[in-house]
C-alpha cells in the first residue's frame, strides 16, 4: 500500500526566506506527483504537476523536482511572502490505478 | 468559470439520517472522486469514476453511495449517517484518463453528524 509522508507537518520562516518542503513515497512505481496548496477552509489548488519520466517542474517561484528511485519529491520557494502562508499537501498516482495517495501536508506560515 | 461546484457547504444530520452531496463540474471531465478530510489524517479517497455509468470504490467506501449518469454529476450519497462520518468531502476532477491530470477541486461541504 502506497504511504506519503510529508515532513515537517508545520513551519514558519521569516519572509524573503527561500524553504523546501519535503513529501517522501513508499511505493516508487507512480505514475505522477503532485504538489497543491489549500487554505483554510478552502478546497485545494493544484501548483505543479511532475510526470514519472520527468525530474522537474517550475512555475514562479515554485520549483518541484522528483527522484523516483529514492521515494522523494521537495517543493522549494523561492523569496516567500506572507500570501504564501497556507497547508501544502503531496499526491501520488500509482500506475493505472486511478486513486491518488495524499500525504497529510505542511502547514506554511510566513511571517513579516 | 464555475469549475467544481459542490453543495451544500455546510450540513449537520442526525444519526442515522440520509442525505446526499452534490457535485458538478463544467469542465467536461470524464474523471471524478469524492474524498473526505480527517485532522491528522490527510485526504482519502471515496469512490471515483472514471466516466458515465462507471464508478469504483476508493479507501474508504463503506457508507456511502455514488453514481455517474452525466458527465457533469457525481453525488455522494450518505445512507444512515453515523459520527463517524463527521468530515470535509471534497470532490475533484481531472481532464485526464484515470485521474492522470490536473486535479481541480471544489470548495468542499463540511458535515457533523451528531
Amino acid at each position: 500500500k502506497q504511504e506519503v509522508t510529508q515532513i515537517p507537518a508545520a513551519l514558519s520562516v521569516p519572509e524573503g526566506e527561500n524553504l523546501v518542503l519535503n513529501c517522501s513515497f513508499t511505493d516508487s512505481a507512480i505514475y505522477n506527483l503532485q504538489w497543491f496548496r489549500q487554505d483554510p477552509g478552502k478546497g485545494l489548488t493544484s501548483l505543479l504537476l511532475i510526470q514519472s519520466s520527468q525530474r522537474e517542474q517550475t512555475s514562479g517561484r515554485l520549483n518541484a523536482s522528483l527522484d523516483k528511485s529514492s521515494g522523494r519529491s521537495t517543493l522549494y520557494i523561492a523569496a516567500s511572502q506572507p500570501g504564501d502562508s497556507a497547508t501544502y499537501l503531496c499526491a501520488v498516482l500509482v500506475g493505472t490505478a486511478s486513486k491518488l495517495t495524499f500525504g497529510t501536508g505542511t502547514r506554511l506560515q510566513v511571517t513579516l | 468559470n464555475a469549475g467544481v461546484t459542490q453543495t451544500p457547504k455546510f450540513q449537520v444530520l442526525k444519526t442515522g439520517q440520509s442525505m446526499t452531496l452534490q457535485c458538478a463540474q463544467d469542465m467536461n471531465h470524464e474523471y471524478m472522486s469524492w474524498y473526505r478530510q480527517d485532522p491528522g489524517m490527510g485526504l482519502r479517497l471515496i469512490h471515483y469514476s472514471v466516466g458515465a455509468g462507471i464508478t469504483d470504490q476508493g479507501e474508504v467506501p463503506n457508507g456511502y453511495n455514488v453514481s455517474r449518469s452525466t458527465t457533469e454529476d457525481f453525488p455522494l450519497r450518505l445512507l444512515s449517517a453515523a459520527p463517524s462520518q463527521t468530515s470535509v468531502y471534497f470532490c475533484a476532477s481531472s481532464g485526464l484518463a484515470g485521474g492522470a491530470g490536473e486535479l481541480f477541486f471544489g470548495e468542499g461541504s463540511r458535515l457533523t453528524v451528531l
